[in-house]
């Protein structure tokens, strides 16, 4: 079975530029997590998406960050324009979350940005 | 201020050895998980612990639940060097909560 695939491992851009990452799920997983993960840091979540649905973005910088899922299957995080402080590894997640049980998350490996 | 605070931040050991990480919260848990994380590597699931007081056993390593479900440790026994890696604790508050994750534990077992 495939894992999470991310692209692009790496990215470099000067700051003020947008970057967008992107994230295929485990096939049948319904629940797809994006998350922060700073240097020496443990990762923070920014959405978490039911299918296609956002129902989880309260930490999601919204004035430059977005994301989308369509036809809930792959997603999109964007950021725009990117600060010298976005530098970071973003990862994304995805499970098959169902009700009563604890969730299990399959986690990609993640796309560094640098931001100059 | 993290919710779960992980010690120590940092462990170096040589083949053989045995440890102890610890992640301790002021906080009541649902279920708290362990990952290992790998330079260049997303997390990777060790184990899940439900229940106040349980202990699991993954080969050489040993995760304990505590009885309040406020803390967890990971003790490996006879480290190898595979073991090396960024050891994260994660904790959900409710059932259907988001993940809380504590900073980590980097652990380097040398030959």
């Amino acid at each position: 079975e495939a894992g999470v695939v991310q692209s692009p491992r790496y990215k470099i851009i000067e700051k003020k530029q947008p970057v967008a990452f992107w994230c295929n799920p485990i096939s049948g997983h319904n629940t797809l997590y994006w998350y922060l993960q700073n240097l020496g840091q443990g990762p923070e979540l920014l959405i978490r998406y039911e299918n296609e649905e956002a129902v989880d973005d309260s930490q999601l910088p919204k004035d430059r960050f977005s994301a989308e899922r369509l036809k809930g299957v792959d997603s999109t995080l964007k950021i725009q324009p990117a600060e010298l402080g976005d530098s970071a590894v973003y990862l994304c997640a995805s499970s098959s979350r169902l009700a009563g049980t604890t969730d299990t998350q399959y986690f990609g490996p993640g796309t560094r940005l640098t931001v100059l | 201020t993290q919710l779960l605070e992980q010690s120590p931040q940092f462990l170096s050991i040589q083949e053989g050895e045995n440890l102890t990480v610890y992640c301790n919260s002021s906080s009541v848990f649902s279920s708290l998980q362990w990952y290992r994380q790998e330079p260049g590597e997303g997390p990777v699931l060790l184990v899940t612990v439900v229940t106040g007081g349980e202990v699991k056993k993954l080969k050489r390593l040993t995760f304990q639940f505590g009885d309040a479900r406020k803390d967890s440790s990971l003790h490996i026994t006879a480290a190898q060097t595979g073991d090396t890696g960024l050891y994260l604790c994660a904790g959900a508050l409710y059932s259907w909560g988001k993940l809380q994750f504590g900073a980590g534990t980097q652990v380097v077992v040398t030959p």
